[in-house]
């Protein structure tokens, strides 16, 4: 499975609430990346990280937030200001682009 | 921005013919392409890669080819399978400092045996 866990795998949350998704990995990569994925559109880039206390936002980075303390956690915070969270979403690591990208299992957020 | 175009986004085929899946992309500089295969309810694996010092890639029943003057990629799958049914991604580098990838909205493989 390629060293990389995502947790939880379901999460339910309440509009107006701000949730938070771990992703842990022991390959030690320097890179990791959140991918957000909905039906028909693909995966699309929330926040990337080459390095850590480093990160860039991706193409629909607006109501989340990351932060890289540490090399093997890249944790994504889902806020209230996220008007559409419902989604999965995918954590992934490499050793750098241009190389693999492994992902782990994903998590599935539900707002109720 | 940079992004990458992928068609068809569906395709249905019978046991034992071809596939062949396109995708375009817009920054020149870009160099590395990986295709990946997403089964239902599974993540995202890599089955191949092309880098832009190459012309194509083949790796037992699965190719890539890549022609950087018109920008665009193929994946070409040989003798399908039913195991071959599952969701196809490309992806290329996003921008020119090579930092993360973007990927193509995916094509839904069906093999009918």
């Amino acid at each position: 499975d390629g060293g990389i866990t995502q947790s939880p795998k379901y999460l339910f949350r309440k509009e107006g609430q701000n949730v938070t998704l771990s992703c842990e990995q022991n390959l030690n990569h320097d890179a990791m990346y959140w991918y957000r994925q909905d039906p028909g559109q693909g995966l699309r880039l929330i926040y990337y990280s080459q390095i850590v206390n480093d990160f860039q936002k991706g193409d629909i980075a607006e109501g989340y937030s990351v932060s890289r303390e540490k090399k093997e956690s890249f944790p994504l915070t889902v806020t209230s200001a996220q008007k559409n969270p419902t989604a999965f979403y995918l954590c992934a690591s490499s050793t750098g682009p241009p190389n693999e990208q492994f992902f782990g299992p994903g998590t599935r957020l539900t707002v109720l | 921005g940079e992004n990458v175009e992928q068609h068809p986004s569906t395709l249905s085929v019978q046991e034992g013919d071809s596939a062949v899946i396109k995708c375009t992309y817009s920054d020149s500089a870009s160099n590395y392409f990986p295709w990946y295969k997403q089964e239902l309810g599974k993540r995202p694996q890599l089955i191949i890669d092309i880098r832009s010092n190459v012309g194509e890639k083949k790796d037992q029943r699965i190719a890539v080819t890549l022609n950087k003057t018109a920008k665009h990629f193929s994946l070409h799958i040989t003798e399908t399978q039913p195991e071959d049914s599952a969701v196809y991604f490309c992806a290329a580098i996003l921008n020119q400092a090579g930092t993360a990838l973007i990927f193509g909205k995916g094509t839904t493989l069906s093999v009918s045996s």
